[in-house]
């Protein structure tokens, strides 16, 4: 089966970085997904880590490791419109993706 | 390239009642899911289809609910006899083939919001 932990929320001021934190325990092992989700609507793709180590995207960097079972999410030069919650989803055996329960990030002024 | 749709965006039922949600995939996916997400949770797999075959089918998905994507396009999901515990948004995702651009990015479209009185 498949088990993934994030944090619930996180609060984290305008303009500074944030660090979303994931850890796996999985049967199987594909790659490792982070989705953005704003209240009401879909969840968008933001990266997808199948080795190990940091890839980066614009303000968003996002980092595996997978002899440990982790991953996080940065986010720097926080905007008052990444409010979202953040999901990291895991891609184990064939095509199943199982979704963490995501992590709400507040932004504030 | 117009997105993932889905229809209806909202649907309020009554118990027992029989619902049907469509999903159109973006046109050159070949991959398509269904995910179940009630408030507070990622999204739950229900199942996923390569073209026309329903290849993978999640334990928690009961004899009452039932997908189809008959001509390997756009895709049904049916849920009779509908209970309370139905009530959630239902999301329908699509992905490329392999060796496609942007193979591993699962795109969802807007999902549709069930309420079962």
């Amino acid at each position: 089966g498949q088990n993934i932990d994030q944090p619930t929320e996180m609060t984290a001021t305008e303009g500074a970085i944030v660090q979303i934190n994931c850890t796996y325990q999985t049967s199987g092992f594909n790659g490792l997904f982070w989705y953005q989700q704003h209240a009401g609507e879909a969840p968008t793709f933001l990266s997808y880590n199948v080795l190990d180590g940091l890839e980066e995207k614009g303000r968003f960097s996002s980092f595996l490791s997978r002899s440990k079972g982790y991953s996080y999410l940065l986010l720097k030069e926080l905007q008052m419109k990444d409010s979202a919650s953040y999901l990291c989803a895991v891609a184990g055996g064939y095509q199943k993706v199982t979704f963490g329960t995501g992590t709400k990030l507040q932004v504030i002024p | 390239d117009t997105g993932v749709s889905q229809d209806p965006r909202h649907k309020i039922t009554k118990r027992g009642q029989n619902v049907t949600f469509r999903c159109d995939p973006i046109s050159e996916h070949n991959r398509l899911y269904w995910y179940r997400q009630t408030l507070g949770q990622g999204p739950e797999f229900l199942t996923y289809f390569q073209n026309e075959a329903q290849l993978e089918k999640s334990r928690l998905l009961s004899d009452r609910f039932s997908a189809e994507r008959p001509k390997g396009s756009f895709s049904t999901l049916e849920i009779q006899r509908t209970e309370q515990g139905d009530s959630a948004m239902y999301l329908c995702a699509s992905r490329p083939e392999p060796g496609q651009a942007n193979t591993d990015t699962q795109y969802f479209g807007p999902g549709t919001r069930l309420t079962v009185l």
